[in-house]
């Protein structure tokens, strides 16, 4: 079936520091992909998504290109700040009979972003 | 703040009881999901509805069941309750249930079973 990897966690960074968080996907047809963060004791805020292949989301400096050559979406950032510090999921659209979705995610990447 | 609204926010309670979490979607959208987030299980998706019908069944065990009203808030019930249904439960909403279709979080129910 569809299924979702992202690297694994912990990511700890620098203040300023260059981010990638690697996700790739498994799918047949073709989803959407999306990312979402949770911030600590909070529920999920999407931050990007992209449709169609080729697609770039984008979003409070973070980005994210849908590759369907390489099936990826890895998210990234210039310069990451303290408040980044969150879990990030990537995640897929799965379309099922009747046309209707469910999202499948991977496994979360927390990042910590220090001063 | 994503509009979807779930109430309670924690619930202790002990194994063999049951109970009922609820969810009200953002206005206008018409379908509701259910996810589990569990450490050893990640997010898994439970079941959506769509306009009061189900719509898709996922990794949900008999002893759970879920049902949307007429104002389309939704209600999640656990029944006959085990230590390992511990886990925050979110409800996420969409306009419909197009793959394209953002689905927007509510903030979880944080459900512990002694």
């Amino acid at each position: 079936g569809n299924s979702v990897t992202q690297m694994e966690g912990p990511v700890t960074l620098s203040e300023e520091a260059f981010l990638t968080i690697n996700c790739t996907y498994t799918a047949t047809g073709y989803p959407s992909l999306f990312w979402y963060v949770q911030y600590p004791g909070e529920g999920l805020q999407l931050l990007l998504k992209a449709t169609k292949a080729d697609d770039k989301g984008s979003n409070k400096g973070f980005e994210a290109t849908y590759r369907k050559e390489t099936t990826s979406f890895h998210l990234e950032k210039g310069s990451v700040q303290v408040s980044d510090s969150a879990v990030y999921f990537c995640a897929l659209s799965d379309r099922l009979s009747g046309g209707y979705n469910k999202l499948i995610f991977g496994a979360g990447t927390r990042l910590a972003v220090h001063p | 703040d994503s509009g979807v609204t779930q109430t309670p926010k924690h619930l202790i309670t002990a194994t063999g009881q049951r109970v009922t979490l609820r969810c009200s979607p953002r206005s206008g959208d018409l379908s509701v999901y259910w996810y589990q987030q569990s450490l050893d299980q990640g997010l898994q998706f439970l079941i959506q509805y769509y306009n009061g019908e189900e719509r898709a069944k996922g990794n949900i065990l008999e002893r759970f069941s879920a049902q949307q009203f007429p104002d389309l808030h939704s209600e999640l019930n656990l029944s006959s309750l085990e230590l390992g249904d511990s886990a925050l439960y979110f409800c996420a909403s969409s306009v419909g249930g197009d793959p394209t279709d953002t689905q927007y979080f509510g903030p979880g129910t944080r459900l512990t079973v002694l």
